[in-house]
């Protein structure tokens, strides 16, 4: 049975810090790994896709790899903004039972 | 180019009640999900239609159920009402890729339910 963790549940920076959010996914079996960040009360938005077959993708200030072999991704945002301020989440699309299945997320919050 | 929505957006309802709620996807996107976010539960996968059919379900009973019209759009249900169904229920959209899987997925806003 597919399960998605992220680490850390919480994270808190000061403005301007790069950092690094953790996926980890315990079957290789997938077809792709989506990034997205929700607001407190809102929906879910789209940051990044990555496909199986792919290693990487980047978008402005972020960029997210992907380790299939390992299930491992990483979400890197440079230079921090409070903006930023957000729970993050990824959710992988698995093979098996083609079902999406979604980490907890990182609660990261950017101090001004 | 408007985004997934959803109807309504909020809704109280009580025990035993039944409700259905709404999701029109993005123009052109042929594949609809739904999911219920609880704080204790996270995110968990209801369903998914494509072209008028269910194509996978998760893990919920069959008081939770759904359908998706010719032009995308769906409508989930839920059946006697228990105060656990209290949640956020968001839809996504997509475009399928050329194998018809791992398309991104675009959500709503949500229904916020609340059963009393």
């Amino acid at each position: 049975k597919q399960e998605v963790t992220q680490i850390p549940a919480a994270l808190s920076v000061p403005e301007g810090e790069n950092l690094v959010l953790n996926c980890s996914f315990t079957d290789s079996a997938i077809y792709n790994l989506q990034w997205f960040r929700q607001d407190p009360g809102k929906g879910l938005t789209s940051l990044l896709l990555i496909q199986s077959s792919q290693r990487e993708q980047t978008s402005g200030r972020l960029n997210a790899s992907l380790d299939k072999s390992s299930g491992r991704s990483t979400l890197y945002i440079a230079a921090s903004q409070p903006g930023d301020s957000a729970t993050y989440l990824c959710a992988v699309r698995e093979t098996s039972y083609d079902k999406v299945i979604f980490g907890p997320g990182t609660s990261l919050s950017v101090i001004p | 180019k408007a985004g997934v929505t959803q109807t309504p957006r909020y809704l109280i309802k009580t025990r035993g009640q039944q409700v259905t709620l709404s999701c029109s996807p993005i123009s052109g996107h042929r594949s609809v999900s739904w999911y219920q976010q609880t704080p204790g539960q996270g995110l968990q996968f209801l369903f998914e239609y494509f072209s008028e059919t269910q194509r996978n379900k998760g893990n919920f009973p069959g008081r939770f159920s759904g359908r998706q019209f010719s032009n995308s759009r769906s409508e989930m249900n839920v059946s006697t009402l228990e105060l656990g169904d209290s949640a956020l229920y968001l839809c996504a959209s997509s475009w399928p890729t050329g194998t018809m899987l791992g398309g991104e997925q675009f959500f709503g806003p949500g229904t916020r339910l609340t059963v009393l």
